[in-house]
């Protein structure tokens, strides 16, 4: 099955640009996810990409794929105190069912 | 249109006691999906139901865990005789479609903080 990595941590100074990186070995996912998790909450989808493009970008939000290396990243322009909060990545595997790499909590520092 | 709603949002039970969980799809969904995520990891994938019928459950834990999703009413996911390891956030989320191919997003409800005592 799809297994998805994650780094666990980041720290950056609000007003800088935040990266967040995922792995994953299933290239068969057609989509890629990226969910945010604020404590206590559920999971707000932020942004999704369609497996045969490179790069996405909404607003504040660009996503990279790189389908060679299997790799997908999420970067945040211009981070603010409210993008604190736990971001994971997805694909989906067979059938429908997403799976979650284990989540990289941002701290933005003021 | 509410969102996907779950409820309780909080449930503690002691071991060996049931514990019944409810989420009722976004209007007009007829797939839902449960995830269980242990403190400090990510989710995992639990089961996948349409109205009356399970779809996949190879997420599932083989004994005391079942789920269900009538023709009418929420769906439930039941956990009998609870054990300590059970203790995690249950989060459910519904979709309007089935595709695998197509883009199919779950929205994800607000999820059951379960502890076990």
């Amino acid at each position: 099955g799809e297994d998805v990595e994650q780094s666990l941590f980041l720290s950056v100074r609000e007003g800088d640009s935040s990266v967040i990186n995922c792995t994953y070995t299933d290239s068969s996912s057609t989509y890629l996810y990226w969910y945010k998790q604020e404590p206590g909450a559920g999971l707000q989808l932020l942004t999704y990409i369609f497996s045969n493009m490179d790069m996405k970008q909404d607003q504040r939000l660009t996503v990279l794929l790189n389908k060679k290396d299997k790799h997908l990243s999420l970067r945040i322009a211009d981070t603010q105190t409210g993008d604190s909060a736990i971001y994971f990545c997805a694909g989906t595997a067979a059938g429908n069912m997403l799976t979650f790499g284990g989540g990289t909590r941002l701290m933005v520092k003021p | 249109n509410a969102g996907v709603m779950q409820n309780p949002r909080h449930l503690v039970r002691r071991r060996g006691q049931e514990a019944r969980l409810r989420c009722s799809p976004m209007k007009g969904h007829s797939h839902v999906y449960w995830y269980r995520q242990l403190p400090e990891e990510g989710l995992k994938f639990m089961v996948y139901l349409q109205k009356e019928n399970i779809i996949d459950e190879s997420g599932m834990p083989k004994e005391r865990f079942s789920a269900e999703f009538p023709k009418e009413g929420p769906s439930i996911l039941r956990i009998q005789q609870v054990v300590r390891g059970d203790s995690a956030a249950y989060f459910c989320a519904s979709s309007p479609m089935t595709s695998g191919s197509s883009y199919n997003e779950q929205f994800f409800g607000p999820g059951t903080r379960l502890t076990v005592l």
